[in-house]
């Protein structure tokens, strides 16, 4: 099994629409991440997480948002789709102490039409 | 100055070319450094870390450069399996930006090698 494994891998909805991503670790790590890729703007920072009752804003909250229900699961919610939200996002953990990187989920290939 | 910059590319080189890519950081507290790789609509996955004395993993070298915050990598007698998207990351130190340490990812430069 995948050391962080998100679901669904790919998923079409429509504009206005609520849809849910979920993401599970088995790394035992406390702090989770979620993350959106656009093609030339790179990796950004929706929210974070580091423990159930740590939960912050990244540098793109607005329109999305998220639930820790345990320290091995963190979804990202996005209350009403809209076409920017077409997106590769991706989750992540990291281990604490400065050497640790993050391992990263395979992805979900959001689009909203 | 951006935190993290790194040159987009793309890099076109032949199979068996040596071929460098550079990093710039803001940040001269920054913690550690990565340098991870991403393949097309895949997740970005770590390749390796950059150690203050250089370090090397079979034909990949890194090496950093504190004083001129400055990250590279090398890649010697490239294969075609190296083609993909190369990110520069960064550990800058914590509370720096509001960040509390979260990890910051360069654009990242592609890279494609041909037979």
């Amino acid at each position: 099994d995948a050391d962080v494994t998100q679901t669904p891998r790919n998923r079409i909805t429509k504009t206005g629409k609520r849809i849910m991503l979920e993401c599970s670790q088995t790394k035992g790590h406390d702090r989770m991440y979620w993350y959106r890729q656009d093609p030339g703007l790179g990796l950004r920072l929706i929210y974070y997480s580091f423990d159930v009752k740590d939960i912050n804003k990244g540098e793109i909250s607005d329109g999305y948002s998220v639930s820790r229900q345990a320290q091995a699961k963190f979804s990202l919610s996005l209350e009403s789709a809209i076409p920017n939200q077409t997106a590769l996002y991706f989750c992540a953990t990291r281990g604490t102490g400065v050497d640790y990187g993050y391992t990263f989920g395979s992805g979900t290939r959001l689009t909203v039409v | 100055r951006k935190e993290v910059e790194q040159d987009p590319g793309p890099f076109n080189v032949p199979e068996g070319a040596t071929v460098a890519f550079n990093c710039t950081y803001s940040n001269s507290a920054s913690q550690s450094f990565f340098w991870y790789r991403q393949d097309c609509r895949k997740e970005p996955k770590l390749l390796m870390s950059v150690y203050s004395s250089g370090n090397e993993d079979g034909r990949f070298t890194a090496q950093l450069n504190r004083a001129s915050q400055y990250i590279s990598l090398l890649i010697r007698d490239s294969k075609l399996s190296d083609s993909a998207t190369y990110l520069c990351v960064v550990n800058p130190p914590p509370n720096y930006g509001g960040s509390q340490g979260n990890l910051i990812f360069g654009k990242g430069t592609k890279l494609s090698v041909k037979p």
